[in-house]
């Protein structure tokens, strides 16, 4: 079974700032996958980030990347350069071989202008 | 090239009625999910077909909930009758044999 950890209900950003979403998770696999997805107030789920467990590297994708904690099962997400259009849900979720999404239950960004 | 295509966007009916969701995946991907999100929720997953064959099924109600997928392409899904408790957003994703999903816009259903 997976759980995960999203323990920050919202945060909040000035527009061109950094700021850094924060996810725990638990499974019981060996080989598993974790995501970021984005959700705007139109529901489109969108895809922004995955990170295999077994990569020790980082993933990064423009002006967003991870922090990912494999010992620690930490996988937070670091926004650079916040735009007005990054505001929405993000989600952080896991899948192991039965490919599964496992959601946490998100947080709401906001950014400031 | 399309996304993931759901019908209807919104859909309000009273309770004790039927309902049906539909969903077109992105064309070749052979894994179809169904999610249901709750408000202020991440998505749960209610049923999860390889091609035509429900191959985790385990948190669709049954007695109340049903789906099929002929053919392995289109699928639908349907609740009869609909309670309050049923009103939330009915995500479906597809997927190339399990790896990352990609989220149609949902259908918010509304039950009163």
């Amino acid at each position: 079974a997976q759980t995960v950890t999203q323990s920050q209900p919202e945060m909040s950003v000035q527009e061109a700032e950094t700021v850094t979403l924060s996810c725990t998770y638990d499974t019981s696999e060996s080989d598993y996958y974790l995501f970021w997805y984005k959700q705007p107030p139109s529901r489109q789920m969108i895809l922004v980030i995955r990170q295999e467990a077994y990569k020790q590297q980082n993933a990064t994708e423009n002006r967003f990347s991870v922090n990912f904690q494999k010992a620690a099962k930490s996988f937070s997400l670091k926004i650079s350069d916040s735009q007005l259009g990054d505001a929405a849900m993000y989600f952080c979720a896991s899948t192991g071989a039965n490919s599964k999404l496992t959601f946490g239950k998100g947080i709401t960004l906001s950014v400031r202008p | 090239e399309a996304g993931v295509v759901q019908s209807p966007r919104y859909k309000i009916i009273e309770k004790k009625q039927p309902v049906a969701f539909w969903c077109n995946p992105i064309s070749g991907h052979n894994t179809l999910y169904w999610y249901l999100q709750n408000l202020g929720q991440g998505p749960e997953l209610l049923i999860r077909y390889e091609n035509e064959e429900a191959v985790d099924d385990s948190q669709l109600p049954k007695d109340r909930f049903s789906a099929e997928r002929l053919k392995g392409v289109d699928s639908t899904l349907k609740i009869q009758p609909a309670e309050l408790g049923d009103s939330a957003v009915y995500l479906c994703a597809s997927s190339f044999s399990g790896s990352e999903q990609y989220f149609g816009p949902g259908t918010r259903l509304t039950v009163t």
